[in-house]
């Protein structure tokens, strides 16, 4: 029963370039969150996803950052022209439907962004 | 004032002895707490609920005011494999979204 799955582990990218982060969920999950940790800082939130729908993307910066999660495949959160303060980083996690508020998440093992 | 406010340590304390974390939020229809554990570089990973009455799971023993708005977490009996930051986590849900809101966490490290 595998848990949430990140890929890549570590991804490094020049200034301007584009970077893709993938999360599948666990098994039987339909919730997806994104975060982003910063050094030597909490995690912040930054959008929830269910599958083909943004239910909450209030903590998306308003430019150059997206996030999808399609009926197949897994959840991508997209980067475009990374800037040095891009690098961080960024958990995936799911929780499964119908339990509301009171449901833990389960967290991915990360993708560390280095942006050059 | 942040959603949710933690001491960021650190603590020091030797093995065996009995350390407390405390955290504060302002939020007052909060309704889901939570603590995590995070190790060095890794994901958060849940430790336990907090739930109205108190609970306990070994050494570890959380509660949780909600008149004053602050959870606390207690260990006992530290052990080396504690070591690592603990996180507070209070679930909102504003606008219907089942989002977590995570304290910057406290830094425990045991001694030998």
């Amino acid at each position: 029963n595998a848990g949430v799955m990140q890929n890549p582990r570590h991804l490094v990218r020049r200034r301007g370039q584009e970077a893709r982060l993938r999360c599948s969920p666990m098994k039987g999950h339909s919730h997806v969150y994104w975060y982003r940790q910063l050094p030597e800082e909490g995690l912040k939130f930054m959008v929830y996803l269910q599958k083909e729908n943004i239910i909450d993307e209030s903590g998306m910066p308003k430019e150059r950052f997206s996030a999808e999660f399609p009926k197949e495949g897994p959840s991508i959160l997209r980067i475009q022209q990374v800037v040095r303060g891009d690098s961080a980083a960024y958990f995936c996690a799911s929780s499964p439907p119908g339990q509301g508020a009171h449901s833990p998440l389960h967290f991915g093992n990360g993708t560390r962004l280095t942006v050059t | 004032r942040k959603e949710v406010e933690q001491d960021p340590g650190p603590f020091n304390v030797p093995e065996g002895a009995t350390v407390a974390f405390n955290c504060t939020y302002s939020n007052s229809a909060s309704q889901s707490f939570f603590w995590y554990r995070q190790d060095c570089r890794k994901e958060p990973k849940l430790l336990m609920s907090v739930y109205s009455s108190g609970n306990e799971d070994g050494r570890f023993t959380a509660q949780l005011n909600r008149a004053s708005q602050y959870i606390s977490l207690l260990i006992r009996d530290s052990k080396l494999s504690d070591s690592a930051t603990y996180l507070c986590v209070v679930n909102m849900l504003q606008t219907g979204a089942n989002n977590l809101f995570f304290g910057t966490g406290t830094r425990l490290t045991v001694i030998p």
